[in-house]
């Protein structure tokens, strides 16, 4: 299957500052990708579908503004979160879609804390 | 709205011992149905998906839209089973994950 990189995979940060998160597909070029994320002991829940070229769409309750989305290229996407709170602390995960069946190919995740 | 549910949190079975995670789907079309795999330490991967009717390492899971399920089975599990099994529905290119089953295989 294809690769998919996140970086960086682990980060600590202080309330108030902005983490970036990067996701790189590092053997395929994909025009759409997902952005993800997980609480402990829970499932995977779609933020935002994420369009080569365009604005990112988020799911209901997300907040676009607390957590930008750049789809710079084919093989770069980056999840920016502003101001971050304790409550933002959770595991983020990429995910490029590509192939004859349109799969999705998952990054390994950053575990982001805020203190 | 669309819906997966896994009711087992945790399974845990002896080496050889046959094997089913259940999964059950709300969805009001036709479902595009996987089962993704992710073992300690590594990513999610694709185990298997509905529309293709293939066997995985041993795994199978049969589409019954009667029952609206998707369970995975496995007649004899193995320890390299151990990992955490996550039932998913598609639905316009989104995926709907349920909440996990931890496969626990011991020898």
């Amino acid at each position: 299957g294809a690769v998919v990189s996140q970086h960086p995979s682990r980060v600590i940060c202080k309330s108030g500052t902005s983490v970036k998160i990067e996701c790189r597909s590092l053997d395929f070029q994909a025009t759409t990708m997902f952005w993800y994320r997980q609480f402990p002991k829970k499932s995977l829940m779609l933020m935002a579908t994420s369009n080569e070229g365009s604005k990112a769409t988020y799911e209901q309750g997300v907040e676009k503004d607390k957590f930008l989305i750049n789809h710079a290229s084919l093989t770069l996407s980056t999840l920016t979160v502003t101001s971050a709170h304790p409550e933002d602390s959770s595991f983020y995960i990429c995910s490029f879609q590509g192939g004859f069946d349109n799969e999705q190919f998952f990054g390994p995740g950053t575990r982001l804390t805020v203190l | 709205a669309q819906r997966v549910t896994q009711p087992e949190k945790l399974l845990s079975v002896f080496k050889g011992a046959p094997v089913e995670l259940k999964c059950n789907y709300s969805y009001s079309g036709s479902p595009e149905l996987f089962w993704y795999v992710q073992y300690s330490r590594q990513r999610l991967q694709l185990l298997l998906r509905h529309i293709s009717r293939e066997s995985i390492k041993g795994f199978t899971a049969d589409l019954n839209k009667g029952e609206t399920s998707f369970h995975l089975k496995k007649p004899f599990a193995q320890e390299e089973d151990s990992a955490m099994y996550y039932c998913a529905l598609r639905s316009f290119q989104k995926l709907v994950f349920g909440t996990g089953t931890r496969l626990l295989v011991s020898p």
